[in-house]
């Protein structure tokens, strides 16, 4: 079946700091991949989404790029900031079957001055 | 604009004891509807989800069953709590698949079963 995998658990930075959270995942099927951020005590919102190879997104400061040839979906920010702080999680969807978004574990970021 | 309501806020339930949760979205007409459950800090387990009225798929088995009684309506239920059910639950909706699978979530119901 599908998956998700997020390499790092917890990820503490200073403010300014680049950081990068890891996402590679498994389908046999036209992938479509999302990062969702949950700050502390909130719904979790989406932050970028992607299907197009080699293409970068960006919102908010953060970027990506969907790599089919690695599977990978990789979030990144060249300087973080303290309200950057929250739970990260990368999520893949099977194009066209509406029905499963699979996560992955999640990546903690805690961002201190 | 579209609102996605949770209902309650917070339970504190007995083990054995019944629950029901509830959402409701408003603003969109035939939204597809999931059910998250999330550990504190941890990933979310998709439970349900529902495409249309009285038709809804389980993912996981956690002796939970859901119901969609009308079009903008998603209730999560169970007769019996156990102790491993404590945790927030998240209801969701979507446009459908493709370009708009994006999820807008609900604030939650943060659940404790003692």
């Amino acid at each position: 079946g599908d998956s998700v995998t997020q390499t790092e658990g917890l990820v503490t930075l200073t403010k300014g700091l680049p950081v990068m959270l890891n996402c590679t995942y498994q389908t046999t099927y036209s992938p479509f991949l999302f990062w969702y951020v949950q700050h502390l005590n909130e719904a979790p919102k989406l932050l970028l989404k992607s299907s197009t190879d080699n293409k970068r997104t960006e919102h908010q400061g953060f970027y990506a790029t969907l790599h089919k040839s690695s599977s990978s979906f990789h979030l990144q920010k060249s300087s973080v900031q303290l309200s950057d702080s929250a739970l990260y999680f990368c999520a893949l969807s099977e194009q066209g079957t509406g029905s499963k978004l699979s996560f992955g574990k999640g990546a903690k970021l805690t961002v201190s001055p | 604009a579209q609102t996605i309501h949770q209902w309650p806020v917070a339970e504190i339930k007995a083990v054995g004891s019944p629950l029901s949760l509830g959402c409701t979205i408003k603003g969109k007409s035939s939204p597809n509807l999931y059910w998250y459950w999330q550990a504190t800090g941890g990933t979310l387990q998709q439970l349900f989800y529902s495409i249309t009225v009285g038709q809804v798929e389980s993912v996981v088995q956690l002796n939970l069953s859901a119901s969609r009684p009308k079009d903008d309506q998603f209730i999560l239920s169970t007769e019996k709590l156990l102790l491993s059910h404590s945790g927030f639950y998240l209801c969701a909706w979507s446009l459908g698949p493709g370009d708009n699978e994006r999820l807008f979530f609900g604030h939650g119901t943060k659940l404790s079963v003692l």
